[in-house]
């Protein structure tokens, strides 16, 4: 079965700090990838999404994502992180064929301490 | 743009009892899903909607979950009986669908569901 996995359930990080969250997926022939945030209260919002080129994609708010296809990965990054960036992270799917659905991994939370 | 509608945006019903959500879509948008997010976990596809027909449904409980879109526009997601599990968040998503391509889905401020 397609699924995804997001390996840190929480992460704690001070101001200022590099945060990366890991994201592998199954196989399923062609995938595209994507990165949703849920602040709190609020609704998923798309970060950035990966269907094909260049593998390192830039989203919103100095987030980014590395495509690794060998490594079957898609992890997200940001160099330095804010307050603000307190919030749930999700990685999904979109398996070709599979009718545009989205199959999302268990979600990492993120609080950032001043 | 307005984005994803949904109601209620929450509710409390006692187990047994039933309950209805509302979507209303992304103009334009022939693709609606709903979804559950249980706390902890992320969001399941219940059900997935191509302009009024069903794309796919294999993970809705259909003894107790029903879900319609009968003009093809809004959608309604209903629960009967209700049962403890049931708590969670139900996510109201839409997308444009073009064959062969992925698009991006938009989700609602979801509906929260507490049943006691």
């Amino acid at each position: 079965a397609q699924s995804v996995s997001q390996h840190n359930h929480h992460v704690i990080l001070s101001e200022a700090a590099s945060l990366e969250l890991g994201c592998n997926y199954s196989y399923g022939g062609t995938v595209n990838l994507f990165w949703y945030v849920q602040y709190p209260g609020q609704h998923l919002q798309l970060l950035l999404k990966y269907f094909s080129g260049d593998p390192l994609v830039k989203g919103i708010k100095g987030f980014e994502a590395e495509f690794i296809k060998s490594k079957f990965s898609f992890n997200l990054r940001k160099p330095s992180v804010q307050w603000s960036d307190t919030a749930e992270y999700f990685c999904a799917a979109q398996y070709k064929g599979g009718g545009n659905k989205l199959t999302f991994g268990t979600g990492t939370q993120l609080k950032v301490e001043l | 743009e307005a984005g994803v509608a949904q109601s209620p945006r929450y509710k409390i019903i006692e187990k047994r009892q039933s309950v209805a959500f509302w979507c209303n879509p992304i103009s334009g948008h022939a693709t609606l899903y709903w979804y559950q997010q249980i706390l902890g976990q992320g969001p399941k596809l219940l059900i997935q909607f191509q302009n009024n027909g069903v794309v796919d449904d294999s993970q809705l409980p259909k003894d107790r979950f029903s879900a319609e879109r009968l003009k093809g526009v809004d959608s309604t997601l209903k629960i009967q009986p209700a049962k403890l599990e049931d708590s969670a968040v139900y996510l109201c998503a839409s997308s444009f669908f073009t064959i062969g391509s992925g698009n991006t889905i938009y989700f609602g401020e979801g509906s929260w569901l507490t049943v006691v």
